[in-house]
């Protein structure tokens, strides 16, 4: 199993400014998956974030937007760049477990509002 | 990445069973079937999942199709911390390598005291 901490858990931001969402896991991990929930929404992926290698982007992500860091396999970072009001959402880290014959784990989230 | 579907909201009463249903009609060989749920202000947690045959554990029971293409999430006794939004999702082990999930709507459940 893993357990994950996402750091801050929300935050009101000014449009404009960036943030970073920090996620840390108690247990080592290969794959590391960054999510968007915006309001009444369902989950959608942002990136795959694999330790020493650059990040992979789902269509309609881009680095610029939403760079990634990895720098280990327990830790990962996703920024909010040049926030806008439609960046307000949760955003969500999660972690496989290295087999699709397996569950995948789920932080508390990032509440993030844009003014 | 092969699609569900599910209802958009469903119903239950407090102490009985609920049968979620999932339609997955183009469902691969390889693609396991898996059920997450959210609950209000919460991230995705793991519910059960299954390849062909039924499965349980302590938290529910899966019912897959013989052939597949739909399955239903059994909730055997409802209590009002199971409403949620549960989504039922493919993954595909052709994929390995890339454990990501892809989600659908889900079901909106909600508990009725």
């Amino acid at each position: 199993s893993a357990v994950i901490s996402q750091k801050p858990s929300r935050d009101i931001c000014q449009r404009g400014t960036s943030l970073t969402i920090q996620c840390q896991v108690d247990s080592q991990v290969t794959m590391m998956f960054w999510y968007r929930q915006q309001p009444g929404q369902s989950l959608t992926l942002i990136a795959t974030a694999n330790q020493g290698s650059e990040a992979t982007y789902e269509s309609g992500f881009v680095i610029d937007k939403f760079p990634i860091s990895r720098p280990n396999l327990t830790f990962s970072t996703l920024t909010v760049s040049n926030m806008s009001p439609e960046d307000s959402s949760i955003y969500l880290c999660s972690v496989g477990m290295g087999s699709l014959n397996t569950e995948a784990f789920f932080g508390q989230g990032t509440r993030l509002t844009v003014v | 990445d092969a699609k569900t579907t599910q209802p958009n909201s469903m119903e239950s009463n407090e102490e009985e069973p609920v049968h979620l249903p999932c339609n997955h009609s183009t469902i691969s060989g390889t693609d396991y079937i898996h059920w997450y749920r959210q609950l209000p202000s919460q991230g995705p947690e793991y519910v059960i999942h299954g390849l062909t045959s039924n499965v349980n554990n302590r938290m529910a029971s899966l019912a897959i199709a013989e052939d597949r293409k739909s399955s239903t999430l059994i909730l055997h006794r409802a209590t009002l911390r199971d409403a949620a939004v549960y989504y039922c999702i493919l993954r595909d082990v052709s994929n390995f390598g890339n454990e990501k999930l892809t989600f659908g709507t889900g079901t909106r459940l909600t508990i009725i005291p």
